[in-house]
């Protein structure tokens, strides 16, 4: 089945940089990839997502990169803000009609003042 | 348009009770899954469901643990005889036609 490896476990960046997270993925039938933002207490939050038809997609601060040969997904977060604290979560689709989502271990992302 | 609800936030159960968690997906979804997560871990996949119907249930342990979606009311992850290992948050997620998932706050179980 898939596998999702993720990638720093833990990320500290002072405020006003960029951050990046990468994903491997072992299922190449896999088809979409969302990014999930977990603070503490609270459920996951679509931030953004990929499908495999395309290769890069932005939102404002936030882009996410697709490499398929390579089997790889990384979320770029630029001018980070201390808001922006949170452990976060890549996810790749898996299973029958690819529904099932297998999710990598988490990043916890502390942005410094 | 309200998100994904879920109830109870907080659930304590004995050893041996059983806990009932509840989901109700966004309005116009027709497409609930379940996950689990423990502590500093990620989500782990149990259930997908549509109405009336368990569509993939390869995540859900086989004993103990059922899941139904019925044609009115909210979603229901059933656990039976619980044990000390089911504490964990249950995540339950909705979306439209099979795209992005959508998730509620969760369920903390915490079994004594």
């Amino acid at each position: 089945g898939e596998n999702v490896e993720q990638h720093p476990s833990t990320l500290s960046v002072q405020e006003g940089d960029s951050a990046v997270i990468k994903c491997t993925y072992s299922d190449s039938a896999s088809n979409y990839f969302p990014w999930y933002k977990q603070e503490l207490g609270k459920g996951p939050q679509l931030i953004i997502d990929i499908r495999s038809n395309v290769g890069e997609k932005k939102d404002q601060r936030i882009a996410v990169t697709l490499n398929k040969t390579a089997k790889h997904f990384s979320l770029h977060i630029t001018e980070t803000q201390p808001e922006d604290s949170a452990v976060y979560f890549c996810a790749a689709s898996s299973g029958q009609g690819a529904q099932k989502l297998v999710f990598g271990q988490g990043t916890r992302l502390t942005i410094n003042p | 348009n309200a998100g994904v609800m879920q109830n109870p936030r907080h659930l304590v159960r004995r050893r041996g009770q059983e806990a009932r968690l509840r989901c109700s997906p966004m309005k116009g979804h027709s497409h609930v899954y379940w996950y689990r997560q423990l502590p500093e871990e990620g989500l782990k996949f149990m259930v997908y469901l549509q109405k009336e119907n368990i569509i993939d249930e390869s995540g859900m342990p086989k004993e103990r643990f059922s899941a139904e979606f019925p044609k009115e009311g909210p979603s229901i992850l059933r656990i039976q005889q619980v044990v000390r290992g089911d504490s964990a948050a249950y995540f339950c997620a909705s979306s439209p036609q099979g795209a992005e998932q959508y998730f509620g706050p969760g369920t903390r179980l915490t079994v004594t």
